[in-house]
């Protein structure tokens, strides 16, 4: 399997932007998440999941940050507008079937708002 | 609720000693409890997991974990470290025993000097 797949690896944008970045799980894995990473908060739990429902968004910054799973092999996390300070690695993971099963990251997109 | 604790934010160890990074949990039910390695600008990759059974867990790049229940500890060890081994660990633990959702803690930057 190719793993976890993100696109794109590197976004540069302006403040004001619409940024949309981008998953594709690994095939049969029916939980998937989102994570941000910043030197000063760490790796955060953005949003996750289970069988193309959110289960659970308490990550999600604020009302500019969105994220969909239009079905079991694709989903998005869209920020509108952007601001410098949502500048980060994003990463997205899946998981399988089985409760308690270990996350499988992607490369991750590092994002920069200028 | 579960938690993470990482003792030490920045480990520095010569090549050829001794790895220890520390990882203290809490957890309402019993754990899974998993350690991850990230190295620069990649994603995580998982090191180890414990689930249920034995407690000394083996994983790879020689790394291993033990399970212990009194102590709820999970500390992370390798024999004699290599200057590969430069990155940062990732220790979680699972947040409820029906999803896979993980409470990661804030992770140990591990140095290897020649």
């Amino acid at each position: 399997d190719a793993g976890v797949i993100q696109s794109p690896r590197h976004e540069v944008t302006e403040m004001g932007q619409e940024v949309t970045l981008r998953c594709k799980p690994i095939s049969g894995h029916n939980s998937l998440f989102w994570y941000r990473q910043t030197m000063m908060r760490g790796l955060e739990l953005l949003i996750y999941f289970n069988n193309n429902v959110p289960i659970d968004d308490s990550g999600m910054p604020e009302d500019r940050f969105s994220a969909k799973m239009p079905n079991a092999s694709f989903s998005t996390l869209k920020i509108q507008p952007s601001e410098p300070r949502d500048s980060a690695v994003y990463f997205c993971a899946s998981s399988a079937t089985v409760a308690r099963d270990e996350q499988f990251f992607g490369p991750g997109t590092r994002l920069t708002v200028l | 609720a579960q938690s993470v604790t990482q003792l030490g934010s920045h480990v520095s160890v010569s090549e050829g000693a001794l790895v220890l990074l520390r990882c203290n949990y809490s957890s309402s039910v019993p754990p899974y409890l998993f350690w991850y390695v990230q190295y620069p600008n990649q994603g995580l990759q998982l090191l180890l997991k414990y689930t249920t059974g034995a407690t000394l867990v083996k994983g790879i790049n020689g790394f291993e974990a033990e399970f212990k229940k009194s102590e709820t500890s999970f500390h992370l060890t390798k024999p004699s470290a290599h200057m590969s081994d430069a990155a940062e660990y990732f220790c979680a633990v699972s947040a409820d025993g029906a999803t896979n959702k993980l409470i990661f803690g804030t992770g140990t930057l591990l140095a290897v000097q020649p």
